[in-house]
């Protein structure tokens, strides 16, 4: 086990709907960072949080915000959810520095109907 | 274009035999290059890594080999065994900053038959 732990695992929401993802890092890791995992695909990394601040983003549009609090945990916002956002989220902690390693949660499987 | 293209999609072994997997990257900037495997249902989990100035890594069973002037890398597993069955991602991290991003490939489907 990773230490990182993602709640829910698993959700259902409708089309339009605006969910939320939590994830607790790792403890000593200071960086979070969420991937959308489609079915059969490599991650795909959305953002990340050092410092309460998000300081990387993928291709992902705006609706796709997060949050990172002084615990170093984590969460996710979708808004105006799509069909398309049916996927594998994954949370990641790391702790800052060259050469260090990301340990992933178990995931949060979204579905959207 | 920061991409990591994975080969091959799908992998049988008969047990004991060698997994081969490899990767190839385009940007140069990339600074660290790990490998995860990851189970159905489950969240990637890290195996090895390493770093782009060394160019051969062993850890058990698992080895990365990494070329850096013909920027590829890939994985070897020895003696496979039908618990190593799982999907086999590369991937490659950028680092600015504070930030690192990771980028993976496709990955591959390893089926390790008894």
């Amino acid at each position: 086990e990773t230490g990182v732990t993602q709640s829910p695992t698993h959700l259902i929401k409708t089309r339009g709907q605006q969910v939320t993802l939590r994830c607790s890092s790792q403890s000593g890791h200071n960086t979070v960072s969420w991937y959308q995992q489609a079915l059969g695909q490599g991650p795909q990394f959305i953002f990340q949080y050092y410092r309460e601040e998000e300081n990387g983003r993928g291709n992902f549009p705006p609706r796709f915000s997060g949050l990172q609090f002084p615990n170093y945990s984590s969460e996710l916002n979708v808004n105006a959810l799509e069909l398309d956002d049916s996927a594998l989220y994954l949370c990641a902690s790391s702790l800052v520095g060259v050469n260090t390693e990301a340990f992933f949660g178990q995931g949060t499987r979204l579905t959207v109907v | 274009q920061q991409q990591v293209k994975q080969s091959p999609q799908s992998l049988i072994v008969q047990k004991g035999g060698i997994s081969i997997i490899n990767c190839a990257y385009e940007n140069t900037a990339f600074d660290y290059f790990p490998w995860y495997q990851q189970f159905p249902g489950k969240g990637p989990a890290l195996l090895i890594a390493i770093r782009p100035d060394v160019s051969e890594k062993k850890e058990g069973r698992f080895t990365i080999s990494f070329n850096k002037s013909a920027k590829q890398f890939s994985l070897h597993i020895m003696d496979s065994q039908p618990g190593d069955s799982a999907t086999y991602f590369c991937a490659a991290i950028l680092s600015s900053g504070s930030a690192r991003q990771l980028t993976f490939g496709s990955g591959t489907q390893l089926t390790v038959l008894p």
